[in-house]
């Protein structure tokens, strides 16, 4: 198993809905989980870190953590053509090096 | 925020030549900063951690001798493409934690440096 596996997408959703992005780690990720935007030709950006199971929410996103689940989403809410991107999951390495471990990420498109 | 700058952002170079690549911690030192290499389409691989003043670890399947990665100071780590060939083409980008107490372990990213090897 991978360390982080995304849903490679694509996916499409229309101008004010709620995107749904997912992410499942293994047991080689430790429990700090980041979320990051990346625009075509840019380097990620941080959107979300998240490190305790249950629900954080920032602004229209909202970072879920179910760590008997192993498992991490990201939710966008009243989404909007300039979120438009991919989003990368991210985990930390449980070894002393704590490296980030990225999952494939998942394409969105929001509709206009 | 904390502030990782990376140059040059793109660099066209012939087959056969070195580039080096800087990665720059602005605001804050970094004891540890991390390579990671994209290709098109797919997500951030990590090639190596540079740690200041020590080797560079290297991930599996990278080699150490063509991607040379100097740590010298607190704020800077190079990344040096040796002898480049087309299939190096790829987008490269560092990244820097910033010292914190209790270390969440957020890294901080610089702009990226796009290598294109004709």
């Amino acid at each position: 198993q991978k360390e982080v596996e995304q849903n490679s997408g694509p996916l499409s959703v229309p101008e004010g809905a709620i995107a749904s992005l997912n992410c499942t780690y293994s047991d080689r990720v430790s429990q700090s989980f980041f979320w990051y935007r990346q625009y075509s030709g840019k380097s990620p950006e941080l959107i979300m870190s998240i490190y305790s199971n249950g629900d954080k929410e920032d602004g229209r996103f909202t970072a879920q953590l179910n760590k008997a689940s192993q498992y991490v989403s990201l939710l966008i809410r009243d989404s909007q053509p300039s979120d438009s991107a991919t989003y990368l999951c991210a985990g930390l390495s449980s070894g002393s090096a704590r490296q980030l471990t990225f999952g494939s990420g998942t394409q969105l498109t929001v509709l206009p | 925020g904390a502030v990782v700058s990376q140059h040059p952002s793109r660099v066209i170079c012939k087959s056969g030549t070195s580039v080096k690549i800087e990665c720059r911690s602005l605001d804050f030192q970094a004891t540890t900063m991390f390579w990671y290499r994209q290709f098109p389409k797919q997500s951030l691989m990590l090639m190596a951690t540079s740690n200041e003043g020590s080797k560079a670890t290297y991930e599996q399947g990278v080699e150490k001798d063509k991607f040379l990665i100097n740590h010298a100071s607190l704020t800077l780590s190079t990344l040096t493409v040796t002898s480049a060939h087309p299939e190096d083409s790829s987008f490269y980008i560092c990244s820097a934690r910033k010292p914190l107490a209790g270390n969440t372990g957020e890294l901080f990213f610089g702009e990226g440096s796009r290598l294109t090897v004709l």
